[in-house]
């Protein structure tokens, strides 16, 4: 059992329409991260949610941590292609420095 | 120094010979990962050393793989009697002892066993 579930898998819009994908997990954390990674590179942090119902913003991006803190979202509004990549989210584990990801949201966006 | 290097950030080899990756982390940072992405899959932790120690290890870290941080900066990850299972990405990660720290991820280096 994965312990961060990521929806969708794959997701392929086209520029300029809006989407949301969703990390759900039955437990509860201290903190949640947003991480893109580009093919052939490493994840880069977009975000850490911290707070149960805190939205955070990043230009065209919208975090938002769950109130119970099990689950997260990211939104993106005016998707564009540089937007492609894979969306994974990460926890730290209690007492463990180490990440678990989930098994991210491969997105393309079509010019 | 800008970020987390490592080298090569591509190697082929044949099932198996043995080979070894390297990791420079980011200067002053005194934690270091090593995780393995494999298709379809986010990144799956392997180690992790702060300063030269290494602290913890995970189940798929099998007694072929060995990982060393000798001085406490750059960190090698060897992988002996490669198998065509090992074919991956390794990513290497590194961040500073802080209350909410961030790591730091590098490139990767794609291994692809024959």
């Amino acid at each position: 059992t994965q312990l961060l579930e990521q929806s969708p898998q794959f997701l392929s819009i086209q520029e300029g329409e809006n989407l949301t994908v969703y990390c759900n997990s039955s437990s509860v954390f201290s903190s949640l991260q947003w991480y893109r990674q580009e093919p052939g590179e490493g994840p880069v942090l977009l975000v850490t949610v911290v707070t149960g119902g805190e939205v955070k913003k990043l230009k065209r991006l919208t975090f938002q941590f769950g109130d119970a803190r099990k689950d997260s979202s990211l939104h993106i509004t005016a998707a564009q292609p540089g937007d492609t990549g894979l969306y994974l989210c990460a926890v730290q584990g209690a007492g463990s420095y180490q990440l678990t990801f989930g098994k991210g949201t491969k997105l393309s966006v079509i010019p | 120094d800008t970020g987390v290097s490592q080298d090569p950030r591509h190697k082929i080899t044949k099932r198996g010979q043995n080979v070894t990756f390297r990791c420079d982390p980011i200067s002053e940072h005194n934690r270091l990962y090593w995780y393995r992405q494999t298709l379809g899959q986010g990144p799956e932790f392997l180690t992790y050393f702060q300063n030269e120690a290494q602290l913890e290890k995970s189940r798929l870290l099998s007694d072929r793989f060995s990982a060393e941080r000798p001085k406490g900066s750059f960190s090698t990850l060897e992988i002996q009697r490669t198998e065509q299972g090992d074919s991956a990405m390794y990513l290497c990660a590194s961040s500073l002892l802080t209350p909410r720290e961030t790591q730091y991820f590098g490139p990767g280096t794609r291994l692809l066993v024959l």
